[in-house]
């Protein structure tokens, strides 16, 4: 059974840092990876989607990998705002002959100004 | 382009009662999917469907609940007998091949 932990749960940092989110999956076989943002109240953004046969996607300040084999992939956001005050959740598809679904629990961040 | 649909933002039913919740996914878009989000929780694979393919029916938590999805468009989760658990707020995404999942606003359903 796929299992999708996102560490850490909370996460504050001051304006202008660098940071990680991390998000490890206990199967390996996967379609894909998403990473979204979740607003409170509001439904969810895509950030960045990875294949399976990929190893890392860009998008401005984001940057996303993913390591099959060792079952992780991370969010990693330069130069923080307060903008980015969000929680981060990643999603893995399972593999061929699924279509489900899985979601960590998220990343709460706060970026202080 | 017009993004993902939903219909009622809100809803307020009574415990007993059948309640209908509507997705207009993206045009051309041939995937849809539905999830919960119980308050406090993570996101909670309920249903997909793709074309005209047999809908993925396995995350479904009982069988009060059902979904349909006509032409191919418009989708509609029908939750029956609600119960006071099912309060939650129930998201819908489609997706133009089943990869990239775009979310609509979801639904916010309370049971009193």
């Amino acid at each position: 059974k796929q299992e999708v932990t996102q560490i850490p749960a909370a996460l504050s940092v001051p304006e202008g840092e660098n940071l990680v989110l991390n998000c490890s999956f206990t199967d390996s076989a996967i379609y894909n990876l998403q990473w979204f943002r979740q607003d409170p109240g509001k439904g969810l953004t895509s950030l960045l989607l990875i294949q399976s046969s990929q190893r890392e996607q860009t998008s401005g300040r984001l940057n996303a990998s993913l390591d099959k084999s060792s079952g992780r992939s991370t969010l990693y956001i330069a130069a923080s705002q307060p903008g980015d005050s969000a929680t981060y959740l990643c999603a893995v598809r399972l593999g061929a002959g699924g279509f489900k679904t899985i979601f960590g629990a998220g990343t709460r961040l706060f970026v202080k100004a | 382009g017009a993004g993902v649909s939903q219909s009622p933002s809100n809803k307020v039913t009574e415990k007993g009662k059948d309640v209908e919740l509507r997705c207009d996914p993206i045009s051309g878009h041939t995937a849809l999917y539905w999830y919960r989000q119980s308050l406090g929780q993570g996101l909670e694979f309920l249903i997909y469907f793709q074309g005209n393919s047999a809908p993925d029916k396995s995350g479904l938590p009982s069988d009060r609940f059902s979904a349909e999805r006509t032409g191919g468009s418009v989708s509609t989760l029908t939750i029956q007998r609600t119960q006071q658990e099912d309060s939650a707020v129930y998201l819908c995404a489609s997706s133009p091949t089943g990869s990239e999942q775009f979310f609509g606003p979801g639904t916010r359903l309370t049971v009193l």
